[in-house]
Order: structure tokens, then sequence, then C-alpha cells
């Protein structure tokens, strides 16, 4: 099966600017979830989808942040305007939803901001 | 507290040689364990599953301990190859996924 995947690899920025980064889940997949990981750290969540609806977004900085998945399939996490303290690898992962199933990763955004 | 505590290492050790992680919980009710590994620069991948019977595969042995609430890999005979991070990953719920910082794995020829 394909697994998620995630565009672009990488992306380069000056601060002030907007990024967007996409994801499409391994298809079947309900939950889709948006990771943020900084060096050294474990993958912290932003935000986490059941469908097209956000049910958990309490860590998305929603001053610069915005997230969205309106088909219930592929979704769009937005950063505008980008800060420095924005760069970090952006995870999107996505997971059958039952007890025991394991999160799958996409390759991640390294976001660079300068 | 955080949701997982896992010592970050680092952990270098020989080849061949036995290494075990350990990787503490603080909700008692929750449901799901996986171990995941991380190469340098990649995502992570998933290691395997944590049952509360204990489980092994191979080299690597996953046991849970909800009385104490934790978990715990063992990797026996050490590879090049095992080099990582590895990450703990405690689910409250079915949907909520919880990491912990990861410990970096070096195993030295």
């Amino acid at each position: 099966e394909a697994g998620v995947v995630q565009s672009p690899r990488y992306k380069i920025i000056e601060k002030k600017q907007p990024v967007a980064f996409w994801c499409n889940p391994i298809s079947g997949h309900n939950t889709l979830y948006w990771y943020r990981q900084n060096l050294g750290q474990g993958p912290e969540l932003l935000i986490r989808y059941e469908n097209e609806e956000a049910v958990d977004d309490s860590q998305l900085p929603k001053d610069r942040f915005s997230a969205e998945r309106l088909k219930g399939v592929d979704s769009t996490l937005k950063i505008q305007p980008a800060e420095l303290g924005d760069s970090a690898v952006y995870l999107c992962a996505s997971s059958g939803g039952t007890d025991n199933s394991p999160l799958h990763f996409g390759n991640g955004t390294r976001l660079t901001v300068t | 507290r955080k949701e997982v505590e896992q010592d970050p290492g680092p952990f270098n050790v020989p080849e061949g040689a036995t290494v075990a992680f350990n990787c503490t919980y603080s909700n008692s009710a929750s449901q799901s364990f996986f171990w995941y590994r991380q190469d340098c620069r990649k995502e992570p991948k998933l290691l395997m599953s944590v049952y509360s019977s204990g489980n092994e595969d191979g080299r690597f042995t996953a046991q849970l301990n909800r009385a104490s609430q934790y978990i715990s890999l063992l990797i026996r005979d050490s590879k090049l190859s095992d080099s990582a991070t590895y990450l703990c990953v405690v689910t409250p719920t079915g949907n909520q996924f919880y990491f912990g910082t990861g410990t970096s794995l070096t195993v030295i020829p």
C-alpha cells in the first residue's frame, strides 16, 4: 500500500513569509495528525483530525498556524507569518483509528526560517 | 508532568552487547504502547508494538509493566545497523499518541 505522502521535503523561507505543507494519508485512514519535531526531541502534536473534523488542536499556535482537511482526505498546514523558532521538521501521520493501530509517518518537511 | 519520560542517553555500546531502554508514562489508563525507531534525518518508523504479556521479535524484546507504568525495550546482540534513536509511544486512547524524547543508541565496532 502507498504510505503517507508529504510535500515539499525541504523548505527555506525568510521570516515573516508564509509557508504551506501538504499531506496525503494512507488510503482509508480517517485519522490524520500533524506533528512538529525539533532536534533532539520527540514529535509533538499540533493537530489531529478525525475525517474532516479537527478534534485536538490545543497545541496549535492559532495566531499563526492554520490547518484544513476539507474533504477528509488530504490536509494542508500553513504558517503565516513564519518566525525563526518555527524551524523544525513537520511530520504528517495517519492511523486506522482503532485500538492498537500504530501511527504511520510521512517523510516530513524540513523547514528552515532565516 | 510529561505524558512520557525517556532517558535521552546517549547509549554507546559495542557490537554484540545487550542494551535496554526504559520509558515511563503518567496516565495509568493508557491502552496501547509502541516502540519506534528513527534514523538520522528520517521519519519515525514502527519497530514493534508492546503487548501486556511481553513480546519478542528476533533480537528485540518489549515488555510492559502496568503496575509501575513503564515499558522497556531490550536489544540483544547489537548490530551496527541498530544505531538510531528509539522513541517510546503511549496512547491514552486509540487516537492519541504521545512520544518520549527518544533514546540515542550508537553501536560501536
